[in-house]
């Protein structure tokens, strides 16, 4: 089956600051790939998602990155507020399977 | 539109005493996904319906755990008898699915459960 890792697993910042969260998986009949933050005590949101025919894509001062050949993708965050501190989980769909990464716990210090 | 809802948000039991989970998936989703979320393991795939029929149940843990979906808007996650190490947070999340993969999954706010 897929493996999704992720790295950082914690990542600190200073506000205004950008972060790099990056993964990366093993199978490549996987084909879309999500981003979700998850706030404390709440279940995980979509942020920002991305297929497999695209290279790059930005919404406000989130953007994703794809490189299907070296089966890697990255959320940038850009001039980051302690309203981004959460757990941001990527993932891979196999065959409308999830496979997430391990999270990686964003703090914004202001 | 309502999100995914679930119930009960918070349950504490004791060891061997049943446990239901419920979910109600977003109206028109057709597939259904139950997930359990610990620190160590992460967020697991437990079971995956497609128009109320189990597609994938190969993360369900042991048969102390069942899933059903009698219908379109209504599914079960029971643990019969409970352990301690069923504590985590389980969620449920639906989404639009057509042949093919490449659909958003959204996710409830979760049951956070807590076996003594």
């Amino acid at each position: 089956g897929e493996n999704v890792e992720q790295h950082p697993s914690t990542l600190s910042v200073q506000e205004g600051d950008s972060a790099v969260i990056k993964c990366t998986y093993s199978d490549s009949a996987s084909n879309y790939f999500p981003w979700y933050k998850q706030e404390l005590g709440k279940g995980p949101q979509l942020i920002i998602d991305i297929r497999s025919n695209v290279g790059e894509k930005k919404d406000q001062r989130i953007a994703v990155t794809l490189n299907k050949t070296a089966k890697h993708f990255s959320l940038h965050i850009t001039e980051t507020q302690p309203e981004d501190s959460a757990v941001y989980f990527c993932a891979a769909d196999n065959f409308n399977k999830f496979y997430f990464g391990s999270g990686t716990k964003l703090n914004v210090k202001p | 539109d309502a999100g995914v809802i679930q119930s009960p948000r918070h349950e504490v039991t004791e060891m061997g005493q049943e446990v239901t989970l419920r979910c109600k998936p977003i109206s028109g989703h057709n597939s259904l996904f139950w997930y359990r979320q610990t620190m160590m393991r992460g967020l697991e795939l437990l079971i995956y319906f497609n128009n109320n029929v189990p597609i994938d149940d190969s993360g369900m843990p042991e048969d102390r755990f069942s899933a059903k979906m009698p219908n379109a808007s209504f599914s079960t996650l029971k643990i019969q008898p409970s352990e301690p190490r069923d504590s985590a947070v389980y969620f449920c999340a639906s989404s639009l699915s057509p042949q093919g993969s490449g659909n958003t999954i959204y996710f409830g706010e979760g049951s956070w459960l807590t076996v003594v």
